[in-house]
């Protein structure tokens, strides 16, 4: 069965301490994974999509890299400002579909 | 540019009521999705559309139906509202037709409580 699992739940940081999102799955032949970031209240906003391991994306403090298993959202230095909640989801190559994991939610303190 | 467009952003409604959510994109994207969000569920799709004329179930779409009106214009409509549909609703667009690779673009969302 496909499936998408994100860890942690949540994450809190000081300013300037950098970590790692983890997004784990299992899909039968992946066509693409994507990171998105939702604000409280609003809709989830794109950040990157990766279709190959080894591939990498960045912007800005962010830092997105897939191996065949998973994929990490490196955060260096994070500011207040990066606190949201980050999205990952699949694409199935077999059925195509779209497969969300539940999310982190970052908290960054200043 | 608007992007996609939700409305209304709030809706509370009593038990057996029926609304319908409406969204629309201006972005001349293919394909169009209805999704809920819960706590502790993601996001779970309701209905799509891949592309004008065409609507598919997702994988939550009891108690819902969808019609893609144009090109722009996709809706939700709950007959008989239950409290169990009380959630976020988002609305979303990608320009590719069927559900494979491309971005999603996403509504800000339809906040439902059913009492």
């Amino acid at each position: 069965e496909d499936q998408v699992t994100q860890s942690p739940e949540a994450l809190r940081l000081q300013e300037g301490e950098s970590s790692s999102l983890n997004c784990s799955y299992t899909v039968s032949g992946l066509r693409g994974l994507f990171w998105y970031r939702q604000d409280p209240g609003k809709g989830p906003e794109f950040l990157f999509t990766l279709y190959s391991a080894g591939e990498e994306k960045e912007k800005e403090r962010l830092k997105a890299t897939l191996t065949k298993k998973e994929s990490f959202l490196h955060i260096t230095a994070p500011k207040p400002e990066d606190s949201a909640t980050y999205l990952c989801t699949v694409v199935s190559g077999n059925t195509g579909k779209l497969i969300f994991g539940q999310g982190t939610t970052l908290q960054v303190k200043p | 540019n608007a992007g996609v467009t939700q409305t209304p952003k709030f809706q509370v409604l009593k038990t057996g009521q029926s609304m319908t959510l409406q969204c629309a994109q201006d972005m001349n994207h293919n394909s169009m999705y209805w999704y809920r969000q819960d706590p502790g569920m993601g996001l779970r799709l309701i209905y799509y559309s891949a592309s004008e004329g065409t609507t598919d179930k997702g994988e939550v779409p009891n108690g819902y139906n969808v019609s893609r009106l144009n090109k722009r214009e996709f809706s939700l409509r709950l007959e008989s509202a239950a409290p169990s549909q009380t959630s976020v609703y988002f609305c979303a667009s990608r320009i590719l037709p069927g559900q494979g690779s491309g971005e999603l673009f996403f509504g800000e969302g339809s906040r439902l409580t059913v009492l």
